[in-house]
């Protein structure tokens, strides 16, 4: 079955303490994302990656870091949680073509940072 | 810079009713393709309909259709025959294609509710 999977699907932690959810997709796709869901602000890009070794930063990367060492993989890393990355994050994966493509979803990560 | 807005924060809607959500987008792009995307109680984002921009003709699947306006930039999503499963957070998308990659940007989303 095609799929991203994310995990934890549910984080406590508290301030400061490192931490990282991590995100594979079964698709062979060439381009990973990762957003953040915030309640009025829609789905902001956190970072892209368009290829192993290959990424980017999108709207809010502050407080972020991503890595890309192999194509199926694509965790984010907080090395220094603070209360206002308390958020829901998902995952996301595509082909590199243009034509016909979707974005797919991992089943988020809900994360608290105390 | 592109942006999708969904200026219906919530919305309800009548079992077996029809309900319309409203999305307009702002871009220079000529190609491009607009989408949405349903998230129910359990969070998973699940495709619902998918628009190309360069095809005139407006995308139907099963109760859900869009009513594609290229030149005022609004994308609506129709459901017909509204049903209790249909209750979720809806999110307009805009995808265009990029030389670094194809980039996706998100409306604030409409909260449905369908009453039984």
């Amino acid at each position: 079955e095609a799929q991203v999977t994310q995990n934890p699907r549910y984080l406590i932690t508290v301030t400061g303490k490192k931490l990282t959810v991590t995100c594979s997709q079964n698709m062979n796709h060439e381009y990973m994302s990762w957003y953040r869901q915030d309640p009025g602000l829609g789905l902001r890009q956190i970072y892209y990656s368009m290829n192993v070794e290959v990424t980017d930063k999108g709207d809010v990367p502050e407080g972020y870091k991503v890595s890309r060492k192999e194509k199926r993989n694509f965790p984010l890393i907080l090395e220094s949680p603070s209360p206002n990355q308390t958020s829901l994050y998902f995952c996301a994966s595509h082909p590199a073509g243009f034509m016909n493509t979707e974005a797919f979803f991992g089943q988020g990560t809900r994360l608290t940072v105390v | 810079a592109q942006t999708v807005t969904q200026s219906q924060p919530e919305m309800s809607v009548q079992e077996a009713e029809t309900v319309t959500l409203s999305c307009t987008y702002d871009t220079s792009e000529n190609n491009y393709y607009l989408f949405w995307y349903k998230q129910p109680p359990s969070r998973q984002m699940i495709l619902v309909i998918r628009q190309e921009a360069y095809k005139q003709q407006n995308a139907t699947e099963n109760r859900f259709s869009v009513n594609f306006q290229k030149a005022a930039k609004s994308f609506s999503l129709k459901i017909s025959d509204s049903q209790l499963g249909d209750t979720a957070m809806y999110f307009c998308a805009f995808m265009k294609q990029r030389s670094a990659g194809n980039q996706f940007y998100f409306g604030t989303g409409t909260s449905l509710t369908v009453i039984p």
